[in-house]
């Protein structure tokens, strides 16, 4: 079955970078869009952006552009999302997200699997 | 782009209807067929249960209904169980980038 795992919580001081990592399995990586979506405590759903996992094009939220990169693995079934320059803002859990949409055709933004969701706190 | 907006609470008793809105504009939800929205209990990630506007994935009770007229998108949760309490959020794409809704919380009296 499809599924998406993140690594665990991180916590981090004001202006250091984070990594977390999505392994996937269950179907072809390279066969559908990735999103990356995080949601504050208390909060609601933010999208930050995604990847072609079969080309590592990524486009990105304008919130976000300078800051984050999304990239995949060469030859492991994982992307990654790196957020830099963390501000206290950016406390946050962090899911990524498979679209619906086949590679082949457009972007749907209709996500229909979701990783357990990454906390990432930010404090000095 | 800005969120969605969706009125913060909705509130039913078991066995009736509850409907939520999502206002949006003429560039995400007039423009395309694709709005979804998400369940999401407390301490989970959300799941996906209308997509395209009006489809349900497998598995999700016909009771959950999605509509959209204009910039405006709905869903209806039809013979409310208790299992219903939870956050529902609606989203659309919007060309270059998804945009979220500002959330509801519905409550099953």
């Amino acid at each position: 079955q499809v599924q998406l795992v993140q690594s665990g919580a991180e916590v981090k001081k004001p202006g250091a970078s984070v990594k977390i990592t999505c392994d996937i399995s269950g179907y072809p990586f390279t066969s559908y869009y990735m999103h990356w979506v995080r949601q504050a405590p208390g909060q609601g759903l933010e999208w930050m952006g995604v990847i072609n996992p079969s080309g590592g094009n990524a486009r990105y939220s304008q919130k976000f552009q300078g800051r984050l990169t999304m990239t995949r693995g060469a030859s492991t079934s994982t992307v990654y999302l790196e957020l830099d320059s963390l501000r206290s803002e950016d406390t946050a859990v962090y899911y990524c997200a498979r679209d619906r949409a086949l590679i082949v055709t457009p972007i749907t933004g209709d996500v229909d699997y979701w990783g357990q969701g990454t906390l990432v706190t930010v404090s000095s | 782009q800005s969120a969605l907006t969706q009125p913060p609470s909705a509130s039913g008793s078991p066995g009736q209807s509850v409907t939520v809105s999502c206002a949006g504009t003429g560039s995400d939800v007039a423009a395309y067929h694709y709005v979804s929205w998400y369940q999401q209990h407390p301490g989970k990630a959300p799941k996906l249960i209308i997509f395209e506007v009006t489809k349900r994935p497998s598995g999700v009770p016909d009771r959950f209904s999605g509509s959209k007229s204009g910039n405006t998108a709905s869903l209806t949760v039809s013979g409310l169980l208790p299992e219903d309490e939870a956050d529902y959020y609606c989203s659309a794409f919007a060309g270059n980038s998804i945009v979220f809704g500002t959330g509801t919380k519905v409550t099953v009296l």
